[in-house]
């Protein structure tokens, strides 16, 4: 059972900068199988996919949020991290990092199979 | 507003089924895999049908999924109290992900 851990502050001030890390267990992260990604739902809302990374460095980003938002990898430590700057309250939310799967014979992921337990986030001075 | 349409809530009394579906476009659901998650209330999200109607291991076969078209349904028989939870369908359009807006399902 892959358990992905999340790390980093529950409450940030207006306008600063959110960094969240997540560990990856074992040595799935460096797999050719395997796409890294975060995923937000707002307090009583739905899900929303913010950005995707692979082992390489290759990443994607939710239009909506590309310009706040940077995703990296450190396959040598084992985890991947986001960075979305200028929060402010309308990014209150749970974040959750998540494994997608990337089948055989496919260039891209097809689905998320592993869900970390979540980050709640408060915006708030 | 969500790329993918769901209907918000569904319920039926235990033993009963349900349906959920999930409308989109060609450039979302007619051309990619749909997966479907559940989530409890309070946890994360967990993989109930990925590739339009695969189970992982341990999802029991009560739960079921199929695709036609723009459209993919999530069918649960046998529904139980456990089950009450919001369940979101998924997939991919261009390059990225996108969900459904999420179904309440309550049992009666």
């Amino acid at each position: 059972q892959m358990q992905l851990q999340e790390s980093g502050p529950g409450l940030v001030k207006p306008w600063e900068t959110l960094s969240l890390t997540c560990l990856v267990p074992g040595d799935s992260i460096s797999s050719m199988s395997y796409f890294w990604g975060w995923v937000r739902q707002p307090p009583g809302r739905g899900l929303e996919w913010i950005a995707t990374i692979y082992r390489t460095g290759s990443t994607y980003y939710n239009p909506s949020l590309r310009s706040r938002v940077t995703i990296s990898i450190d396959t040598s430590k084992k985890h991947f991290s986001l960075t979305l700057i200028s929060m402010t309250a309308a990014d209150t939310a749970v974040y959750y990092c998540a494994r997608l799967v990337r089948p055989r014979g496919n260039t891209v992921p097809t689905y998320f199979d592993y869900w970390a337990q979540g980050r709640l986030v408060t915006v708030s001075s | 507003q969500s790329v993918l349409t769901q209907p918000p809530s569904v319920s039926a009394a235990p033993g009963q089924s349900v349906t959920i579906s999930c409308s989109g476009s060609t450039s979302n659901i007619g051309n990619n895999y749909v997966s479907w998650y559940q989530q409890l209330p309070g946890a994360a999200p967990k993989l109930l049908i990925y590739d339009n109607n695969k189970r992982p291991s341990g999802i029991p076969d009560r739960f079921s999924g199929s695709k036609s078209g723009t459209s993919a349904t999530l069918g649960i028989t046998g529904l139980q109290t456990g089950d009450e939870a919001d369940y979101y369908c998924g997939t991919w359009d261009s390059l990225y992900p996108v969900f459904g807006g999420g179904t309440k399902v309550t049992v009666l």
